[in-house]
């Protein structure tokens, strides 16, 4: 079994403020990481596919960059506003046994306005 | 575009009864999966199908069953409920597998058995 570990589990952040969280992965089985934004009442939405290592992605005020060798990557959310109030959750394809991605707990964000 | 529409949204089931949660697609997607979620822990994976005709067990996937008869539908079947099946569900799809797919999530079902 799969830890994909997601760091910190809660944050408050003011409206306006940049923040960045990480997820945590065995770099021995990567094959894609995934980010997901989950809002409260609705289903996960996804926001970036990633595969290469040093891969940095932008959707807008949010990225995310990727480090296969040492198995983490971050997710940015620049000035906070909020609608980006949500939980990230971010999941790993290991590319070998049952097709299907083992996800994090997720990282939970308020934003304060 | 529905996208992936999962029923009921809401269930309660008595220890033992037995209850299907459909879960259907109209983006021609190939992959899905259903997950649970149970609170403070990460999504689950129960079972997941490549292709109509073809399922596979994934993580947890004792105490249910699949079918995927069609591209579009792949229901979930839960046999003499347990408490420990209480959680949420979610049926996912995707184009193709998760090395380079992002998935669509439907809503989810709230189940509790009691």
């Amino acid at each position: 079994i799969l830890n994909v570990e997601q760091s910190p589990q809660s944050l408050h952040v003011q409206e306006g403020d940049s923040t960045n969280f990480t997820c945590s992965f065995p770099s021995s089985n990567f094959y894609a990481l995934h980010w997901y934004r989950w809002e409260t009442a609705k289903s996960p939405e996804a926001l970036f596919v990633m595969t290469l290592n040093g891969d940095e992605k932008k959707k807008g005020r949010i990225s995310a960059t990727l480090n296969t060798k040492e198995g983490y990557s971050y997710l940015y959310i620049k000035g906070s506003q909020p609608e980006d109030s949500a939980t990230y959750l971010c999941a790993l394809y290991s590319g070998g046994g049952a097709d299907g991605l083992t996800f994090g707990k997720g990282t939970h964000l308020i934003i304060q306005p | 575009n529905a996208g992936v529409t999962q029923t009921p949204k809401f269930r309660i089931l008595k220890i033992g009864q037995s209850m299907t949660l459909q879960c259907t697609q109209d983006m021609n997607h190939n992959y899905m999966y259903w997950y649970r979620q149970d609170p403070g822990m990460g999504l689950k994976l129960i079972y997941y199908s490549v292709g109509a005709g073809i399922t596979d067990k994934g993580e947890v996937p004792n105490g249910y069953n699949v079918s995927r008869s069609t591209t579009e539908d792949f229901p979930l079947r839960l046999e003499l409920a347990a408490p420990s099946q209480t959680s949420v569900y979610f049926c996912a799809s995707s184009y193709g597998s998760g090395g380079g797919y992002g998935y669509t999530f439907g809503s989810g079902t709230r189940l509790t058995v009691v």
